[in-house]
């Protein structure tokens, strides 16, 4: 079955380091896919998305790349805030339904 | 206000007590999910509606039930529920299938089984 692997967290930054949080997946056709925030205490909100190979998604700084020859969609903000503290969590969706990674948890340190 | 409503927001229940989540979205949205959030385990799809009176499976179905009468309505039933179904509950809803429309997740139902 399909399957989204996410590194472990959690990721301990200080504000205005580079993140990266990668991102692989196994799927079969050709599935979409997203990154989603989950504040403290919120459910979950959609970052960007990226529908075929090669897209990049971006949004708030944050951007990924559809990767179809390693299969991955790694999360990259060039320099992170506090406010960004938050889990990350990847996701594709095929045949209608989307499947999610375990999430990464992003602590920013001023 | 656009937005996914759930009720109730924390439930705490016994063994084997029938109980309903309700979910309600006033977007007009046609596709609506019901998810699960446990620690280690990210998100994990119930059920969902593609359309009212059209559901599909998930990844987890079992102990679960969903109705969709109503384009609205996406409760969740959990006939007898156990402790393993101790968990937070996302409902969901877009437009269409989720591949070009944004998914709108509801606040979250944490749900505890003695």
């Amino acid at each position: 079955g399909d399957s989204v692997t996410q590194m472990e967290g959690p990721v301990t930054l200080s504000e205005e380091a580079f993140l990266t949080i990668n991102c692989t997946y196994t799927a079969t056709g050709y599935p979409s896919l997203f990154w989603y925030v989950q504040y403290p205490g919120e459910g979950l909100q959609l970052l960007l998305k990226a529908t075929k190979a090669d897209d990049k998604g971006s949004n708030k700084g944050f951007e990924a790349t559809y990767r179809k020859e390693t299969t991955s969609f790694h999360l990259e903000k060039g320099s992170v805030q506090v406010s960004d503290s938050a889990v990350y969590f990847c996701a594709l969706l095929s045949m209608g339904a989307l499947t999610f990674g375990s999430g990464t948890r992003l602590q920013v340190q001023p | 206000e656009a937005q996914v409503t759930q009720n109730p927001r924390y439930l705490i229940t016994v063994t084997g007590k029938k109980l309903t989540v309700t979910c309600s979205q006033n977007m007009n949205h046609e596709y609506m999910s019901w998810y699960r959030q446990d620690p280690g385990l990210g998100l994990r799809q119930i059920y969902y509606s593609m359309n009212v009176e059209v559901t599909d499976k998930g990844d987890v179905p079992e102990g679960y039930k969903v109705s969709r009468k109503e384009k609205r309505n996406f409760p969740l039933i959990l006939e007898s529920p156990s402790p393993n179904q101790t968990s937070l509950y996302f409902c969901a809803s877009s437009f269409e299938t989720p591949s070009y429309n944004e998914q709108f997740f509801g606040p979250g139902t944490r749900l505890t089984v003695l």
